[in-house]
């Protein structure tokens, strides 16, 4: 069964702070990995997806990293604003039964003008 | 696209009252799925489908719970009855052959 782990579980930086998530899985068998944000009360956002052959993918002033062979992926974020304060969760969808995603736990990500 | 539509926002019912939850996916998209959030469980799969057919409802927590998708623009996801241990946000999600997946703002269910 595969199990998604993020730690930190929150963590707060001062704004301009480049910083690191990290999400690591057990089950290196996956069709991909999704980084989503989430606001309090709100939906899940979509901010980045990287296939299972690709390595990482960039979106302004994040970058996505995927590592299949250790389980890791990092979300970085660079030169970090207030705005960027949220949830943000990684998501595992599997090789085989592609809809059954996993989800990790989230970090809530804090950060001070 | 406006994207993934879910309704109501919020529900508050009684105790053992029917509660049905809609979605209208993302149009063209071939998978939706049905997710359950909770502060203690985190978000948990409930059921998916793929191209209007069930494809895997281990997640359905007991009988009480079903979903349906009766064409590709619609899904419901019904409890009856409905216990306070349901309360929870409700989301719907679809995606494109198991691509990225997009999210509705979900429906915040209150059973008291």
């Amino acid at each position: 069964k595969q199990e998604v782990t993020q730690i930190p579980a929150a963590l707060s930086v001062p704004e301009g702070e480049n910083l690191v998530l990290n999400c690591s899985f057990t089950d290196s068998a996956i069709y991909n990995l999704q980084w989503f944000r989430q606001d309090p009360g709100k939906g899940l956002t979509s901010l980045l997806l990287i296939q299972s052959s690709q390595r990482e993918q960039t979106s302004g002033r994040l970058n996505a990293s995927l590592d299949k062979s250790s389980g890791r992926s990092t979300l970085y974020i660079a030169a970090s604003q207030p705005g960027d304060s949220a949830t943000y969760l990684c998501a595992v969808r599997p090789n085989t039964n592609a809809g059954k995603s996993t989800f990790g736990d989230g970090t809530t990500l804090t950060v001070k003008p | 696209d406006a994207g993934v539509i879910q309704s109501p926002r919020h529900e508050v019912t009684e105790m053992g009252q029917e509660v049905t939850l809609r979605c209208k996916p993302i149009s063209g998209h071939d998978y939706l799925f049905w997710y359950r959030q909770t502060m203690m469980r985190g978000l948990e799969l409930l059921i998916y489908f793929n191209n209007n057919v069930p494809i895997d409802d281990s997640g359905m927590p007991e009988d009480r719970f079903s979903a349906k998708m009766p064409n590709a623009s619609f899904s419901t996801l019904k409890i009856q009855p409905s216990e306070p241990r349901d309360s929870a946000v409700y989301f719907c999600a679809s995606s494109l052959l198991a691509r990225e997946a997009f999210f509705g703002q979900g429906t915040r269910l209150t059973v008291v």
